[in-house]
């Protein structure tokens, strides 16, 4: 059964840090692992979706990392500022499962001014 | 493109009536819709993968008799909770898929009173 893990639960960081936040998965048959924003009681703004034969994606001060064989994705945001703070999940889908997500508990992330 | 939109944004009900929860893809069509709760601080677990023109597909534990989904078109899919009861409060979810990643509704806040 597909398991995923984010760590930390919690983070927060003055302005201006960069800062790395971990997503790990069980099993490595996958089909794409995403990373998505929340806000506070909204829904989900996908940031960047890694194919499982990709290494990375970045979009602007996001880069996502992918290692299939280890079961590891990390998110990396350079230059943090307040408007950052925000829920950070990760998602994989996994093969054959009709594209059902299996999310992470996610990273609840606060960038002070 | 790829938007998905969610209806209503909050709903209060008293315990024993029904909800209905609509999720629309604006611009384009979808096969397949999924739903997803998420209670505070935790993360979305899906409830069921929605199927147009078939019999949604529910994950164990979900009760297919008390949320009902129905997704008669490509671009409509809805949920009804009925008999609503004080523990069915939560943050409700959907998403769709456009082939390349999903796209997820805002979400409806269910407060069961």
């Amino acid at each position: 059964k597909q398991e995923v893990t984010q760590i930390p639960a919690a983070l927060s960081v003055p302005e201006g840090e960069n800062l790395v936040l971990n997503c790990s998965f069980t099993d490595s048959a996958i089909y794409n692992l995403q990373w998505f924003r929340q806000d506070p009681g909204k829904g989900l703004t996908s940031l960047l979706l890694i194919q499982s034969s990709q290494r990375e994606q970045t979009s602007g001060r996001l880069n996502a990392s992918l290692d299939k064989s280890s079961g590891r994705s990390t998110l990396y945001i350079a230059a943090s500022q307040p408007g950052d703070s925000a829920t950070y999940l990760c998602a994989v889908e996994i093969y054959n499962q009709g594209g059902k997500l299996i999310f992470g508990q996610g990273t609840e992330l606060s960038v002070k001014p | 493109g790829a938007v998905v939109s969610q209806h209503p944004s909050r709903v209060i009900c008293k315990s024993g009536t029904s909800v209905k929860i609509e999720c629309r893809s604006l611009d384009f069509q979808a096969t397949t819709m999924f739903w997803y709760r998420q209670f505070p601080k935790q993360s979305l677990m899906l409830m069921a993968t929605s199927n147009e023109g078939s019999k949604a597909t529910y994950e164990q534990g979900v009760e297919k008799d008390k949320f009902l989904i129905n997704h008669a078109s490509l671009t409509l899919s809805t949920l009804t909770v009925t008999s609503a009861h004080p523990e069915d409060s939560s943050f409700y979810i959907c998403s769709a898929s456009k082939g390349y990643g999903y796209t997820f509704g805002s979400g409806t806040r269910l407060t069961v009173v």
